[in-house]
């Protein structure tokens, strides 16, 4: 089983639609959860950080479930510009032998058409 | 600021030549980072650098891969000799502190090589 683990897509939706990604990970121990933007050719660029109760940027709005090992993000009135790969990241715990190692997902590919 | 500096953009090279990528961290970041992106694998660690010193190089693929921080400004990643399966892109990335990294402390990636192995 991968440690974290994404539905690659593609998802088709239109102009002002609402779509919702979800994302698992298998490291219990994992610490802090974040949502990485990737453009075609483009290097990844954070997007959001994931927080226990949930928390909300604009159009874009992240959830965790620590006990499900879910997390997800729901972007809502999809914009031609949100047209991306949506990347789940998972940084386990530091301390230890453990240095906060970051673990990327395979990405969510969107495209928002008109 | 410049952000992380990578360079080449592009690499195409034969076979069992010998391939050096080169990346230059934001100024004052502690941590850095190598990765490679391919369709089927995603986002792979490579190897993670904290105050120049190799940390975790368990992502590295075999011994033709290897990696060197000789100061704060400057990171080699070298392919010897180079197959065509190394064809991938290659992310270099850095953050601002080291091991003890706030939680939510960002990754900051350059803009890659893209390596092409013939």
């Amino acid at each position: 089983r991968k440690e974290v683990e994404q539905d690659p897509g593609p998802f088709n939706v239109p102009e002002g639609a609402t779509v919702a990604f979800n994302c698992t990970y298998s490291n219990s121990a994992s610490q802090s959860f974040f949502w990485y933007r990737q453009d075609c050719r483009k290097e990844p660029k954070l997007l959001m950080s994931v927080y226990s109760s949930g928390n909300e940027d604009g159009r874009f709005t992240a959830q965790l479930n620590r006990a499900s090992q879910y997390i997800s993000l729901l972007i809502r009135d999809s914009k031609l510009s949100d047209s991306a790969t949506y990347l789940c990241v998972v940084r386990e715990r530091a301390g230890g032998t453990s240095y906060g190692k970051l673990t990327f997902g395979q990405g969510t590919i969107l495209t928002v058409h008109p | 600021d410049a952000g992380v500096i990578q360079s080449p953009r592009h690499e195409v090279t034969e076979m069992g030549q010998e391939v050096t990528l080169r990346c230059k961290p934001i100024s004052g970041h502690n941590s850095l980072f190598w990765y490679r992106q391919t369709m089927m694998r995603g986002l792979e660690l490579l190897i993670y650098f904290n105050n120049n010193v190799p940390i975790d190089d368990s992502g590295m693929p075999e011994d033709r891969f290897s990696a060197k921080m000789p100061n704060a400004s400057f990171s080699t990643l070298k392919i010897q000799p180079s197959e065509p399966r190394d064809s991938a892109v290659y992310f270099c990335a850095s953050r601002p502190s080291g091991l003890n990294a706030g939680s939510n402390e960002k990754l900051f990636f350059g803009s890659g090589t893209q390596l092409s192995v013939l």
